[in-house]
């Protein structure tokens, strides 16, 4: 069965200070990855996404992950967090098709310090 | 114009009264999703239907049924309201297949049972 850990429930970061956020999974086959971001009373928005290729994706406000196989893991980095980047935000694995059906983690949220 | 709306936003209701979610997609996708999001955000999928068929029914209580009149459309009727069905409601949809397999998600219904 597929799964998703994000062992850090909350982050809270300096405005301008670098973020990663960590995200495990465990998947029989090749895993597509996806993480996502939930702004407050907002749904989620995918901000980038890894299927196949070289494994240091970019998405979209700055964001990058890297896919580390031999870890099972596909943390999120920003080098530089802005305050509209506080959010709630989900690692989710999925199989080739249908990735909404994806499992996704219990978040992380994050908040940021002026 | 927006992609995936529901309505409505917000839903408070009674204990035993049976309630109804809309969802449409505009994107032409294949494949809509219904989510949960309880207090503690995690997000569970509940039904997935591809092409107006059901394909995912993930151990959902039988007072939730899914309705897809056509595969723009996913209604979520609820009967019988528990105060446990208090949660987000989200409804999602997805292209099948290929690199463009991501979940698109709509705002979100909060449901409230009093």
């Amino acid at each position: 069965a597929q799964s998703v850990t994000q062992p850090d429930i909350h982050i809270t970061v300096s405005e301008g200070a670098s973020l990663e956020l960590r995200c495990n999974y465990s998947y029989g086959a090749t895993p597509y990855l996806f993480w996502y971001v939930q702004s407050p009373g907002q749904g989620l928005q995918l901000l980038l996404k890894y299927f196949s290729g070289d494994t240091l994706v970019q998405g979209i406000k700055g964001f990058e992950a890297e896919f580390k196989r031999s870890q099972s893991s596909f943390n999120l980095r920003k080098p530089s967090v802005h305050w509209s980047d506080a959010a709630e935000y989900f690692c989710a694995v999925g199989g080739n098709t249908n990735a909404g059906k994806s499992t996704f983690g219990d978040g992380t949220t994050l908040t940021v310090k002026p | 114009d927006t992609a995936v709306s529901q309505t409505p936003k917000y839903l408070v209701t009674q204990m035993g009264n049976d309630k109804s979610i809309k969802c449409e997609q505009n994107l032409g996708h294949d494949t809509m999703y219904w989510y949960k999001q309880d207090s503690k955000k995690f997000l569970k999928i509940m039904f997935s239907y591809n092409n107006k068929e059901l394909i995912i029914n993930e151990t959902v209580p039988n007072r939730f049924s899914p309705k897809s009149p056509d595969k723009a459309h996913l209604n979520l009727h609820i009967n019988s309201l528990e105060l446990g069905d208090s949660a987000v409601y989200f409804c999602a949809s997805s292209p099948t297949g290929g690199e463009t397999a991501e979940a698109f998600f709509g705002q979100g219904t909060r449901l409230t049972v009093v």
